[in-house]
């Protein structure tokens, strides 16, 4: 079945950087769409980055545009999140999920379970 | 930017009661755009509704989806325990993605 699996989070200084990764298994991970989704502690879901199936094009919330950056080795059947210029608003648990389309409809139809970055001094 | 606006904040219900979750876009958007997730105490997000009203694989048919233009509704028919939880409408529109703020159903 489809598994997605996050790693790379932990306690990191403002302005600094962090990678997450997400490692894919189940699917054809090259086919799809990927993005990254965030929850801050005790809060809603905010959409990040997503990225292409070939990582032809990227797109990003203005909340992290130019400091983040999305990419993918679909050889290595994993997906990234480069976080430069860390902040403490960015303390969230950090979703990655695949993108899927039904027809004309979009939605994210699988979801990893998380990984939490905290931004503190 | 279209902003998504969920209603009521929090539904108090009983087992067995019917509950309705609306959402509300900034402007009109396609009903294929709109999505519905469900979120557990601890656990991920997990796709309920994709394009408003059509169900993702494994939802049982007691969760449906209605609404068009601005106006979206999330109906659960007859709420079992397992589905106390938050609800939130997704929508997708020129490249970004956008949550509504969530719903939370409780047990009354």
């Amino acid at each position: 079945q489809v598994q997605l699996v996050e790693s790379g989070g932990g306690v990191v200084q403002p302005g600094r950087s962090v990678r997450l990764s997400c490692a894919a298994s189940g699917f054809t991970f090259s086919r799809y769409g990927m993005v990254w989704v965030r929850q801050a502690p005790g809060k809603g879901l905010e959409w990040v980055a997503f990225i292409w199936y070939d990582g032809s094009d990227e797109y990003y919330a203005d909340s992290v545009k130019g400091r983040f950056t999305i990419s993918r080795d679909n050889s290595k059947n994993t997906l990234y999140l480069q976080m430069n210029s860390l902040r403490v608003d960015d303390t969230a648990l950090y979703y990655c999920a695949r993108e899927t389309w039904v027809d004309t409809a979009v939605a994210f139809d699988s979801w990893g379970q998380g990984i939490l970055v905290t931004v503190s001094s | 930017e279209i902003v998504l606006t969920q209603s009521p904040g929090t539904l108090s219900l009983s087992p067995g009661e019917r509950a309705a979750l609306f959402c509300r876009t900034s402007e009109t958007v396609r009903s294929n755009s709109l999505a519905w997730y469900q979120q557990k105490p601890g656990q991920a997000p997990r796709l309920l509704m994709y394009g408003a009203s059509g169900r993702a694989t494994g939802i049982p048919d007691r969760f449906s989806g209605s609404g068009s233009g601005t106006d979206f509704t999330l109906t659960i028919s007859r709420l079992e325990p397992e589905d106390f939880a938050v609800y939130y409408c997704q929508q997708y529109g020129d490249s970004r993605w956008t949550f509504g703020q969530g719903t939370k159903v409780e047990i009354k």
